[in-house]
């Protein structure tokens, strides 16, 4: 009964690069979320999707960001031209319901460092 | 807007002690809340959650927390601190008319001395 599963764990790219980190979420959980954890802080919510559907893209930043949650496949995060700032851990989280009170399950992470 | 604060970002207490984290949230309704645990380079393990009823809830390891409304907080409580506890804990707030997102405090690290 896998977890949520995130890949790779870990990033590196050069400033100009183009990132994109992957999450499969746990079975039956048909809603994903991604977060952003900056170092010595908490986590901040920046996507959230259902199949081939973004519900909320509020914390999403304007420009270079995008995600996707296919009909077929993992959700992708990408990051375009991606720059010193966008170090961070990046999570994905699962749920099975569209209701404020499911908890969601966590994945392990992806750490992308930007050189 | 919500809001979740943590206003201890260090606690230290000895192994067996006990432990109380703070945690208050501003939302105008009732939020739920989740307390999460994340040790060094892995993801977030829900430890337990709040939803409505018995305001005292119990998770799993050992922990506890109690909704107190008029304070606007769900501190977390162990009576027995272990050395494996020691981690970042994240206090968290959802709502039913936000989806899924939650709003997480900024952590509390927990170090636990023999």
């Amino acid at each position: 009964n896998a977890g949520v599963m995130q890949n790779p764990r870990h990033l590196v790219r050069r400033r100009g690069q183009e990132a994109r980190l992957r999450c499969s979420p746990m079975k039956g959980h048909s809603h994903v979320y991604w977060y952003r954890q900056l170092p010595e802080e908490g986590l901040k919510f920046m996507v959230y999707l259902q199949k081939e559907n973004i519900i909320d893209e509020s914390g999403m930043p304007k420009e270079r960001f995008s995600a996707e949650f296919p009909k077929e496949g993992p959700s992708i995060l990408r990051i375009q031209q991606v720059v010193r700032g966008d170090s961070a851990a990046y999570f994905c989280a699962s749920s099975p319901l569209y209701q404020g009170d499911q908890p969601q399950h966590f994945g392990d992470g992806t750490r992308l460092s930007i050189l | 807007a919500q809001s979740v604060t943590q206003p201890d970002i260090h606690i230290t207490v000895s192994e067996g002690a006990s432990l109380e984290l703070r945690c208050n949230y501003s939302y105008g309704a009732t939020p739920y809340l989740f307390w999460y645990v994340q040790s060094p380079g892995q993801g977030l393990q829900l430890l337990l959650k709040y939803f409505s009823g018995d305001t005292l809830v119990q998770g799993i390891k050992g922990f506890e927390a109690e909704f107190k409304r008029s304070q606007s907080s769900f501190n977390l409580r162990k009576p027995s601190v272990h050395w494996s506890d020691a981690a970042e804990y994240f206090c968290a707030v959802g709502a039913e008319n936000q989806g899924g997102k939650l709003i997480f405090g900024q952590g509390t690290e927990l170090s636990v001395k023999p």
